[in-house]
């Protein structure tokens, strides 16, 4: 287990306004991403983060900005939330470069009206 | 770009029966593979991965996935089935990596597995 929080782990905003979601880890791991999980869609990832300050876009990034100032923490923001960005939203982190398995936190769920 | 194919939605069961949930992938040289499990309003939890070595993995609670590179599939295993097995199943690969170190995990849309007692 990565000792990975999630914050909020539930939140409802309306169309129009940032939202922030943020990732935190005790273990110290380089790799972090964020995923949202979509019915019919599985797992689809949108950003990710090799290092402090190195970050990189996954399938779905339009409209999803992160951060990455420290090791322990991973931040995904969304501008200008849409409707459409209604989803779950999960952080995972893991030594991905070397065993290659990730470790999942419990899931942020946002609405947005 | 890789690629993880579950080509059930739904997957059945009686309890006591073998399940199997399919998994075909498609990576460019070794993959690495990967079975996670998610039950209601929780993440993933991993259950078992492929490396290298036998193709036979085994992995919690029972389960095991069997690696067939000629047929590029890895597909989840249990010889007895649990009512508690009813779950979401995701199966995962991961790419090869970029010249910058970075390493992308690819899921499956997920099957889900209903035991019936």
């Amino acid at each position: 287990d990565a000792g990975i929080t999630q914050s909020p782990r539930h939140k409802v905003t309306e169309t129009g306004t940032p939202v922030t979601l943020r990732c935190h880890q005790t273990e110290n791991h380089r790799y972090m991403y964020w995923y949202r999980q979509d019915p019919g869609h599985g797992l689809r990832l949108i950003h990710y983060s090799y290092g402090v300050k190195d970050t990189d876009k996954g399938e779905v990034s339009d409209g999803y900005s992160v951060s990455r100032s420290k090791t322990e923490d991973f931040l995904l923001t969304l501008e200008s939330a849409t409707s459409s960005q209604t989803s779950v939203y999960f952080c995972a982190t893991g030594a991905v470069q070397s065993t290659g398995e990730l470790f999942f936190g419990e899931g942020s769920r946002l609405t947005v009206l | 770009a890789q690629s993880v194919a579950q080509p059930e939605d739904q997957v059945n069961v009686a309890e006591g029966n073998p399940l199997t949930v399919k998994c075909t992938y498609s990576v460019s040289g070794n993959p690495y593979l990967f079975w996670y499990v998610q039950y209601p309003n929780r993440g993933l939890q991993f259950l078992l991965k492929y490396i290298t070595g036998d193709n036979l993995v085994k992995g919690s609670y029972g389960f095991e996935a069997e690696f067939n590179k000629s047929q590029t599939s890895f597909h989840l295993k249990k010889p007895s089935a649990l009512v508690s097995d009813s779950a979401l199943y995701f199966c995962a690969v991961r790419d090869m990596g970029s010249g910058a170190g970075s390493y992308q995990l690819t899921f499956g849309k997920g099957t889900k597995l209903s035991v019936i007692p």
